[in-house]
């Protein structure tokens, strides 16, 4: 158990809706990154938060946004959704200002867009 | 821009074998050097990393590494496969002279050990 938790692990929706993801980081942790797992594109980053401020940004689309709250949770909402945006999406965590540290991972939230 | 190459999708191999996965990185700083691998329906679970030091790293699980500056390579290594470590694999690449803590990942090796 890595310590992160996402939920939820499954959800099915249809095209042109809208959904939230959420993520709590580890106990500690002030970083929170969002990664995109699909077939066609692998793994992609999609965007990092660091005590509530954006931090990098990836390959993130515009119909996607993502926060993180005082409490150092985070949510991606995906908006408009897409057949192509099915997809794994994952959080991770890391150890504040520890840029040679691991990320550790949850266990994912796995999205299909009818 | 960094980057990371996994040149082979599938690696299959005979338990009690030595196995090699292979990677290849591209960063314009100094390389922060990172193994996870995911089993079915799970998230990705750190094996090892290099950041600095000894060329060879070791992990968890029996698993080693070696980085190669020269040759950009970190190649993940086990002296003996286990059934058990059928799972796929990924490499990873921090610039370390970047502020950020992104991780680009390359695409995935699976390997598959057989009895």
């Amino acid at each position: 158990d890595s310590g992160v938790t996402q939920t939820p692990k499954h959800l099915i929706t249809a095209t042109g809706q809208r959904v939230t993801l959420r993520c709590s980081p580890r106990s500690g942790d002030l970083s929170v990154y969002w990664y995109q797992q699909s077939l066609d594109q692998g793994l992609q980053f999609l965007i990092q938060y660091y005590n509530g401020e954006e931090r990098a940004k990836g390959n993130i689309l515009e119909r996607f946004s993502a926060q993180q709250f005082p409490d150092l949770h985070s949510e991606l909402n995906l908006s408009s959704l897409e057949l192509g945006d099915s997809a794994l999406y994952f959080c991770a965590s890391s150890e504040a200002g520890a840029n040679t540290g691991e990320l550790f991972f949850g266990e994912g939230s796995r999205l299909t867009v009818l | 821009a960094q980057s990371v190459a996994q040149p082979e999708d599938q690696v299959n191999v005979a338990e009690g074998n030595p196995l090699t996965v292979k990677c290849t990185y591209s960063v314009s700083g100094n390389p922060y050097l990172f193994w996870y691998v995911q089993y079915p329906n799970r998230g990705l679970q750190f094996l090892l990393k290099y950041i600095t030091g000894d060329n060879l790293v070791k992990g968890s699980y029996g698993f080693e590494a070696e980085f190669n500056k020269s040759q950009t390579s970190f190649h993940l290594k086990k002296p003996s496969a286990l059934v058990s470590d059928s799972a796929l694999y990924f490499c990873a690449v921090r610039d370390g002279s970047g502020a950020g803590n992104m991780l680009t990942f390359g695409g995935g090796t699976r390997l598959m050990v057989k009895p």
